[in-house]
């Protein structure tokens, strides 16, 4: 069953502390990406890939860093310096004829 | 940057009414591509326009792509309680950065 997997969907920690979301897909696809959401806002871009081993940032980047070692896996770190993390962020994929994007179901962060 | 921008932000019906969300570019683009988020939910891809002046039609949704290239529409006729939701539309080309518009958030009342 092929998707795009984001975990875990929700996420809560301590002020100060650094957090890593998971996305996986087994799509192939190449590209992918991760989008800020806050409470009726839009999409906002923090990064993205096209290939394995190289990365963009995206509008809103500081603060966060990602990695992307495996073409299935692109896991975003929120580190400390990441003024305002409570959010909900989104991982998407999409192929090389960039066509439709899919996204997984979302991580809801929550720092107390 | 490329920016796209959605109107309206928002937008409140009764259900039977009709409902039309534009989105509108800064730069030409190479296709446009619409989505649709129910609340707590993910983005679903909807449809990719591609052609200057492309009418496409699903069902109760029509989607129109401007002469220009600059600019976009979502129709959806006669509302249902099912097409609450915030809509999405962003330059889907080779750009590879994957944007978004500012998204129209749906409310329909039964």
């Amino acid at each position: 069953d092929g998707g795009i997997t984001q975990s875990p969907k929700y996420l809560f920690r301590k002020e100060g502390q650094n957090v890593t979301l998971s996305c996986e897909q087994n799509l192939n696809h190449d590209a992918m990406y991760w989008y800020r959401q806050d409470p009726g806002q839009g999409l906002r871009l923090i990064y993205y890939s096209q290939i394995v081993n190289d990365f963009q940032k995206g509008d809103i980047a500081e603060g966060y860093s990602v990695s992307r070692e495996k073409k299935e896996s692109f896991p975003l770190t929120v580190t400390s310096a990441q003024k305002n993390p409570t959010a909900f962020y989104l991982c998407a994929s999409r192929g090389t004829d960039n066509t439709e994007a899919f996204f997984g179901q979302g991580t809801r962060l929550t720092v107390v | 940057g490329q920016q796209v921008m959605q109107i309206p932000q928002y937008q409140h019906v009764q259900e039977g009414e009709d409902f039309t969300t534009y989105c509108n570019s800064s730069t030409t683009l190479s296709n446009i591509q619409w989505y649709k988020q129910r609340p707590g939910g993910h983005p679903v891809f909807l449809i990719q326009l591609v052609k200057s002046g492309e009418v496409k039609k699903q069902k109760r949704l029509t989607f129109q792509f401007g002469e220009a290239k600059k600019n976009s529409s979502l129709h959806i006729t006669a509302t249902q309680t099912t097409d609450v939701g915030t809509y999405f539309c962003g330059p889907g080309g080779a750009t590879n950065k994957l944007i978004f518009g500012t998204g129209t958030l749906l409310a329909v009342q039964p």
